[in-house]
């Protein structure tokens, strides 16, 4: 069964400091991995997105996340964060072909302190 | 722009009574999706549906049970509510098609359900 795996739970950083937040997937095959953000009272919505092609993928609001397909991961990073990017942080995944559903991590919530 | 709405935002009920959520959604999407999110869970799927009348279960479909009778609208039923199925409740669809099958699921606000 495929499963996600995001390590921290919650992430305290001052503005401008540079983030990465760790996600592990297990899944026997060929998958397309996804960041989904919440802000505080807000739908989730889509960070970024990975299928195929280059690794680095960038997304929304300077966020980018890299594919490393030998150590199953796809680690959420930005330069430099913002206190408007408080929220918590979902990855997703689910098999490449076929119809199948996400699969979340717990989620990491991220706090931006001035 | 996608728009995936729920029925209520807040909803409180009492342990025993039949509860009802619906979202509705304005794309003509293909798949919807009830999750429920807990804090340090994350997302939880409860039921999805590919089409009208058809629904799968998800890993947590125990007391629940789901209707689509409609392309555009999704029911999440709890039979019996109780209080361990007090939680914010997530729907979500997105489209099938071509290579693009896997594209976006777009979620709605939530219903946050208290149940006492």
């Amino acid at each position: 069964a495929q499963s996600v795996s995001q390590h921290n739970h919650h992430v305290i950083l001052s503005e401008a400091a540079s983030l990465e937040l760790g996600c592990n997937y297990s899944y026997g095959g060929t998958v397309n991995l996804f960041w989904y953000v919440q802000y505080p009272g807000q739908h989730l919505q889509l960070l970024l997105k990975y299928f195929s092609g280059d690794p680095l993928v960038k997304g929304i609001k300077g966020f980018e996340a890299e594919f490393i397909k030998s150590k199953f991961s796809f680690n959420l990073r930005k330069p430099s964060v913002q206190w408007s990017d408080t929220a918590e942080y979902f990855c997703a995944v689910n098999g490449y072909s076929g119809n199948t559903p996400l699969v979340f991590g717990k989620g990491t919530r991220l706090s931006v302190i001035a | 722009d996608v728009k995936v709405t729920q029925s209520s935002r807040y909803l409180v009920k009492r342990t025993g009574e039949k509860v009802f959520l619906e979202c509705v959604q304005d794309m003509d999407h293909e798949n919807m999706f009830w999750y429920r999110q807990d804090p340090g869970l994350g997302l939880r799927l409860i039921y999805f549906s590919y089409d009208v009348k058809m629904k799968e279960k998800g890993d947590i479909p125990e007391g629940y049970s789901v209707s689509r009778e409609k392309k555009e609208r999704f029911s999440l039923i709890l039979e019996s509510a109780s209080t361990n199925q007090t939680s914010m409740y997530l729907c979500a669809s997105t489209s099938l098609g071509g290579l693009e099958w896997y594209n976006e699921q777009f979620f709605g606000p939530g219903t946050r359900l208290t149940v006492l």
